[in-house]
């Protein structure tokens, strides 16, 4: 398997335009997340989805920001409008979550995006 | 004062030693997560624990959850295990893993 796979790798854009993150997890997984990590406030999970239903969007930062997953295979991230104070790595994780259980496999980390908004 | 504290914040170690890093939380949760980021940036998720003990090769990360910690242990260091250790917290909550909440990372340097 490829592993996780996020585009674009690295997103240069201008405040006030709309950037949509993509991510491909790990074939078989049933839960993906979505991070961000900037120097100042560190790594954040921003929400995460199980069997393609969001399960806790609570990290995500403001109504500028919405995430989707339309099947097991594809998920976006969408910034509209985008703001400066947006630029960070973002990072997309897949897991598999066993019901019985109710635990969480390990997590396979994406390469990232580096945003910069200017 | 965060949810999630870890400790040292930094740590400096020679090829060989045995090294603990420490992650103490403050509320009730159902999962700790480890965390290894490389310089380069890329994340690797090491363990993934809600009690007990975890061991992979030299790894070994532990959870006492009466005591509201987990430990991560590397025995053997080599100077390739230079990294940033994140430790996070999946907060106990409605949901069936709730909140994630993030330790500040512990920087680890091994010199050979």
């Amino acid at each position: 398997d490829a592993g996780v796979i996020q585009s674009p790798r690295h997103e240069v854009t201008e405040m006030g335009q709309e950037v949509t993150l993509r991510c491909k997890p790990i074939s078989g997984h049933n839960s993906l997340f979505w991070y961000r990590q900037t120097m100042m406030r560190g790594l954040e999970l921003l929400i995460y989805f199980n069997n393609n239903v969001p399960i806790d969007d609570s990290g995500m930062p403001e109504d500028r920001f919405s995430a989707k997953m339309p099947n097991a295979s594809f998920s976006t991230l969408k910034i509209q409008p985008s703001e400066p104070r947006d630029s960070a790595v973002y990072f997309c994780a897949s897991s598999l979550y066993r019901i019985v259980g109710q635990e969480f496999e390990t997590q396979y980390f994406g390469p990232g995006t580096r945003l910069l908004v200017l | 004062k965060n949810e999630v504290e870890q400790s040292p914040q930094n740590l400096t170690a020679q090829e060989g030693e045995f090294i603990t890093i420490n992650c103490s939380y403050s509320v009730g949760i159902s999962a700790l997560h480890w965390l290894q980021q490389h310089p380069g940036g890329g994340i690797v998720s090491l363990f993934m624990l809600s009690s007990g003990k975890k061991k992979h090769g030299r790894l070994i990360a532990t959870i006492n959850i009466q005591e509201k910690h987990s430990s991560l242990h590397i025995t053997a260091s080599h100077p390739r295990d230079s990294a940033v250790y994140i430790c996070a917290a999946f907060l106990a909550g409605g949901t069936s893993y709730g909140k994630l909440t993030f330790g500040q990372g512990t920087i680890l340097t091994v010199h050979p």
